[in-house]
């Protein structure tokens, strides 16, 4: 059974350019978050998807942008990049039928560096 | 506003015990996570609390007071592959959307 797929796991880019990332949940689950962790710091929540629409949204610009398919693989498109956009990105997967509790599944992430 | 609080770095001795502190104070309360974090790796699951109380699981024990926003991580007989970053997190309001404290750097010493 895999786990939460992401891909690519290290891309390097230049300030104001433009990235995808790519992420596959954990067999059985519907609902993808992607969080932003900077070097030393906790992951932020960037946004959740489900059923192909964004559910929920943390406070980033609107330069974060996603999508979901039907098969429940999401991308996270970020424009316009920053030096301060370097971190690891992670994807979380988990089924939106449980209750509130049900743990969330990582990835191992998107090293993303911005030069 | 959200906030969860825990120390920044700690020490400990290979076989000792170990104990990780966490306050929170967030607009609302769902449960309280902790995960262990490897350097560039994705975050693993140790423990979920709901209920006040300890909840203990081989060698990680955690315990929640919700009435003081608090909670903390119990490492035993440290070995170590537990040096790592511990993450203390809360679900709070939005559906399985998790606030997250900076984590705490656990270096663990022969």
């Amino acid at each position: 059974d895999a786990g939460v797929t992401q891909s690519p796991t290290h891309l390097i880019k230049t300030r104001g350019q433009q990235v995808t990332l790519r992420c596959s949940p954990k067999s059985g689950h519907d609902t993808v978050s992607w969080y932003q962790q900077a070097l030393g710091q906790g992951p932020q929540f960037i946004f959740q998807y489900y059923e192909e629409e964004e559910r929920q949204r943390g406070n980033f610009p609107d330069r974060f942008s996603g999508h979901q398919f039907p098969n429940y693989s999401s991308e996270l498109n970020v424009n316009a990049l920053l030096l301060g956009d370097s971190a690891l990105y992670l994807c979380a997967s988990s089924w939106w039928g449980t209750a509130t509790n049900e743990k969330l599944f990582f990835g191992s992430g998107t090293q993303l560096s911005v030069l | 506003g959200q906030n969860i609080d825990q120390p920044t770095e700690m020490t400990a001795t290979e076989g000792a015990i170990v104990q990780i502190n966490c306050t929170y104070q967030t607009s609302g309360f769902n449960g309280l996570f902790w995960y262990q974090q490897h350097a560039g790796e994705a975050p693993t699951f140790l423990s979920y609390n709901v209920l006040d109380g300890l909840e203990e699981k081989g060698r990680f024990s955690s315990f929640l007071s919700r009435s003081k926003g608090y909670s903390y991580l119990l490492l035993k007989e440290l070995q170590m592959k537990d040096s790592a970053s511990y993450l203390c997190a809360v679900f709070s309001g939005g559906y399985n959307k998790l606030i997250f404290g900076a984590g705490t750097r656990l270096a663990v010493h022969p």
